[in-house]
């Protein structure tokens, strides 16, 4: 079946360590995007990939880094400059932007990071 | 003006009740409108593609007003597995696309 898959579902991070996060598509996505979710906020966007090997900040990079080396991967790696890791951390991808008029995004079932 | 403005809630409404929720945007050169269904600690799951026209899927009925700047999603026939959280989502013009998601209502069918 095709979907996007985040791993862990749980991870715990203690002081000034970096932990990454996996997002896997087997969809055949172009694009990729990481959300960080908070108790009563919105998605808020933090990095998105267009085509491998390129990626963007989003709205709230800082903190955070990424990588796109292959079409289906799009890791997000929490460092110890992000003073507040603790949320709900959601991967999506869609088709690339510009090939559909409605082309919506579809998301893995997410990681939760609380910090040690 | 935020971009994308949701009611929170939460609705509550009897089994069998028909309900609505709103959601405004402020970018008028926005174009692609969706509604996701979040439950309680769960990743948002596509509900429906709202379009121009209008569109229905079973009981859920989505309508874009572009002069007022708002989508609108209608579940008739409540039923308590419509308990959930919606979510708006509004994509924007230009190269990348930008989608901008509401913060939710929430909706819980009372038996």
């Amino acid at each position: 079946d095709g979907g996007i898959t985040q791993s862990p579902k749980y991870l715990f991070r203690k002081e000034g360590q970096n932990v990454t996060l996996s997002c896997e598509q087997n969809l055949n996505h172009d694009a990729m995007y990481w959300y960080r979710q908070d108790p009563g906020q919105g998605l808020r966007l933090i990095y998105y990939s267009q085509i491998v090997n390129d990626f963007q900040k989003g709205d709230i990079a800082e903190g955070y880094s990424v990588s796109r080396e292959k079409k289906e991967s799009f890791p997000l790696t929490v460092t110890s400059a992000q003073k507040n890791p603790t949320a709900f951390y959601l991967c999506a991808s869609s088709q690339k932007p510009g090939t559909g008029f409605n082309q919506p995004q579809h998301f893995g079932d997410g990681t939760r990071l609380s910090i040690l | 003006r935020k971009e994308v403005e949701q009611d929170p809630g939460p609705f509550n409404v009897p089994e069998g009740a028909t309900v609505a929720f709103n959601c405004t945007y402020s970018n008028s050169a926005s174009q692609s409108f969706f509604w996701y269904r979040q439950d309680c600690r769960k990743e948002p799951k596509l509900l429906m593609s709202v379009y121009s026209s209008g569109n229905e899927d079973g009981r859920f009925t989505a309508q874009l007003n572009r002069a007022s700047q708002y989508i609108s999603l209608l579940i008739r026939d409540s039923k308590l597995s419509d308990s959930a959280t919606y979510l708006c989502a509004v994509k924007g013009s230009g190269g990348y696309q930008k989608v901008t998601f509401g913060t939710g209502t929430k909706l819980q069918v009372i038996p």
